[in-house]
């Protein structure tokens, strides 16, 4: 019931190009949903977030798409660029505790 | 504003010794979380801590794992008797008082990691 499933593992997208991760939970409990974004050799990064009672976020090209209904959601990314290209991560969070479920992670090259 | 201050960024122990990383927060943050990244895996949360006080040690393994934040210095991950399936990259993290200021419980500020490595 923990769990965040993210899809896909690895991602390869022109430059210009609209780069698609999706995840989907279980817990119902979770209140606040992260992405983050890490770099090789880098600690992960806090990339944009949403709260379950709204349906899109949008922070210069990276948009957050929300279905309560369907306990999904997924992060966009307009435009690519190369210095898109890190591994990114949704999450799941309760309450104030920082207690933060991840999903597995999907890598993304943009090629230039 | 310095960030989340992480050391040793590489380790390298045999099996059987011990390992001691250690997390000094952002200035201003008093919650300190710690978060294991296994190779091709997600990161995965394994103790909370605020001040001399553990609040959620859940994600820790039952035995040879410790960790502790105290009133002054940094705080502390210890693995005693270390074994190859501890090689991992470990990342603490630190939020100030979860609800104040704007920030969202999720919102987690990350070190750059310590790996370890058991030979």
């Amino acid at each position: 019931q923990q769990q965040v499933k993210q899809s896909p593992q690895s991602l390869i997208v022109q430059k210009g190009g609209i780069s698609i991760i999706n995840c989907a939970y279980e817990n119902t409990a979770f209140d606040y949903f992260p992405w983050y974004q890490q770099f090789p050799g880098k600690g992960p990064a806090l990339l944009i977030a949403i709260r379950p009672d709204v349906s899109e976020k949008k922070e210069g090209r990276f948009t957050i798409s929300f279905n309560k209904s369907a306990k999904q959601f997924s992060l966009h990314i307009m435009d690519s660029q190369p210095g898109d290209s890190a591994t990114y991560f949704c999450a799941g969070v309760t309450g104030n505790t920082g207690k933060l479920i991840f999903g597995q992670g999907t890598t993304l090259q943009v090629k230039p | 504003n310095a960030g989340v201050m992480q050391n040793p960024r590489h380790l390298v122990r045999r099996r059987g010794q011990e390992a001691r990383l250690r997390c000094s927060p952002m200035k201003g943050h008093s919650h300190v979380y710690w978060y294991r990244q296994l190779p091709e895996e997600g990161l995965k949360f394994m103790v909370y801590l605020q001040k001399e006080n553990i609040i959620d040690e859940s994600g820790m393994p039952k035995e040879r794992f410790s960790a502790e934040f105290p009133k002054e210095g940094p705080s502390i991950l210890r693995i005693q008797q270390v074994v190859r399936g501890d090689s991992a990259a470990y990342f603490c993290a630190s939020s100030p008082l979860p609800g104040t200021s704007g920030y969202g419980a999720g919102e987690l500020f990350f070190g750059e990691g310590s790996r370890l490595t058991v030979l």
